[in-house]
């Protein structure tokens, strides 16, 4: 099945504890990219990747690292996480930046 | 960079009724116009998306149409149900940003009432 996996799926954690958020799609798509979802902001583009070692920053990078060594995986790395970072995070990818994007089913984390 | 403003942002109806929302972008190089669905609790789906040389497109129930002149595009939905309650999202790429960043409204949501 096509999909694209998340983990962890939910996270409570505390201030300046690094965490990494996986994410892997098994659709061979060049194209992968974070969001953050926030109440009343909609979803705003944190990092996006066009392939392999290609990376760049979306909207609202600060805070946040990426990686992409490998095409299936693009982890979401929070070096030094802070309470403005409680959010639900989407993980996204598409054959090219042109086509439609296929979402994970999302991170929920908490920074307390 | 792209700004999108999406409107309303509830919108209540009656099973069998039309709705309507509204985008408007900023980038008028933007090209590709995609519309996602999403439930409570679930992932943003695709369910039509458009391009700057077409100015419309439906698939059963639902259309979207553009106008690149005053630079919105709308979903519309037709004979609505109550599965069609949930949040819609309009987004814009391709334009001065590239097609790499997908910029997303603030979002609609549906209230289908039986």
């Amino acid at each position: 099945e096509a999909q694209v996996t998340q983990n962890p799926r939910y996270l409570i954690t505390v201030t300046g504890k690094k965490l990494t958020v996986t994410c892997s799609q098994n659709m061979n798509h060049e194209y992968m990219s974070w969001y953050r979802q926030d109440p009343g902001l909609g979803l705003r583009q944190i990092y996006y990747s066009m392939n392999v070692e290609v990376t760049d920053k979306g909207d609202v990078p600060e805070g946040y690292k990426v990686s992409r060594k490998e095409k299936r995986n693009f982890p979401l790395i929070l070096e030094s996480p802070s309470p403005n970072q409680t959010s639900l995070y989407f993980c996204a990818s598409s054959p090219s930046s042109w086509g439609s994007q296929h979402f994970g089913d999302g991170t929920r984390l908490s920074i307390l | 960079g792209e700004n999108v403003e999406q409107h309303p942002s509830t919108l209540s109806v009656q099973e069998g009724d039309s709705a309507v929302i509204k985008c408007t972008y900023s980038d008028s190089a933007s090209n590709y116009f995609p519309w996602y669905k999403q439930e409570l609790g679930k992932r943003p789906q695709l369910i039509i998306d458009i391009r700057s040389n077409v100015g419309e497109k439906k698939d059963q129930r639902i259309a979207v149409t553009l106008n690149k002149t005053a630079k919105h595009f709308s979903l519309h939905i037709t004979e609505t149900q109550p599965e069609d309650s949930a949040v819609y999202f309009c987004a814009a790429s391709g334009g001065n940003s590239g097609y790499s960043t997908l910029t997303f409204g603030k979002g609609t949501m549906l209230l289908v009432s039986p």
